[in-house]
């Protein structure tokens, strides 16, 4: 089942201007990712914001967490037509030995040139 | 460092049949995770392996079975194919418990 819940499912924008994706969540984590995925390869790390973290940047990347709202934004800022891709949260409940990811449902963003 | 490789990158088979994937980590990480990813259910977590013990696992039928080497190499074995396999099957390497490195994938068609 799915523990994060991105919004919105879907963004279209123009070049230049800024993206911003929501991601919920259901359980306690010990870290949120996220993650960016074109045209159905495989997945490449963005960024990785930590439970205790409220907010990391990233060259045009900004994360923050609300571990009391359980739910974490991405802003890329000055986007490019090479953002276009699907945007995945994902969360890691590790406790113990054992951990694993649980993935939204993704963005579509599309950047217009 | 090389990232993760998957091989073969895609896989037609027919309903009945067995697979196995393959999949190679980052050198010196030792957790490997599979993921399925299809339109309709999205990413799910199949198993994760750490110095060849499975440490965690999804919730997929038996059909699903997986195994680490020694070297950190790791397969997943589909066995009984059914149609509703055919999905990206994903593989992600990490050093400790933190971020996960995916590979390309392997397209699964099954037909």
């Amino acid at each position: 089942s799915q523990q994060g819940e991105e919004d919105p499912q879907a963004l279209s924008i123009q070049e230049g201007e800024n993206a911003t994706m929501n991601c919920s969540y259901k359980t306690s984590i010990n870290n949120l990712q996220w993650y960016r995925q074109n045209s159905g390869r495989g997945l490449v790390h963005l960024i990785l914001i930590r439970s205790n973290e409220r907010e990391k940047h990233s060259g045009r990347l900004r994360v923050t967490l609300d571990t009391s709202k359980k739910s974490s934004s991405l802003l890329i800022t000055a986007s490019r037509a090479a953002d276009t891709a699907s945007y995945f949260c994902a969360t890691d409940a590790f406790t113990g030995a054992n951990s694993k990811l649980t993935f939204g449902k993704g963005i579509t963003l599309s950047v217009r040139p | 460092k090389a990232g993760v490789t998957q091989t073969p990158r895609y896989l037609i088979k027919t309903r009945g049949q067995q697979v196995t994937l393959s999949c190679s980590p980052i050198s010196g990480h030792r957790s490997v995770s599979w993921y399925q990813q299809t339109p309709g259910q999205g990413l799910q977590f199949l198993f994760e392996y750490f110095s060849e013990t499975q440490r965690n696992k999804g919730n997929f039928p038996g059909r699903f079975s997986g195994r680490q080497f020694s070297n950190s190499r790791s397969e997943m074995n589909v066995s009984t194919l059914e149609l509703g396999d055919s999905a990206l099957y994903l593989c992600a390497s990490s050093y400790l418990t933190d971020t996960q490195y995916f590979g390309p994938g392997t397209r699964l068609t099954v037909l």
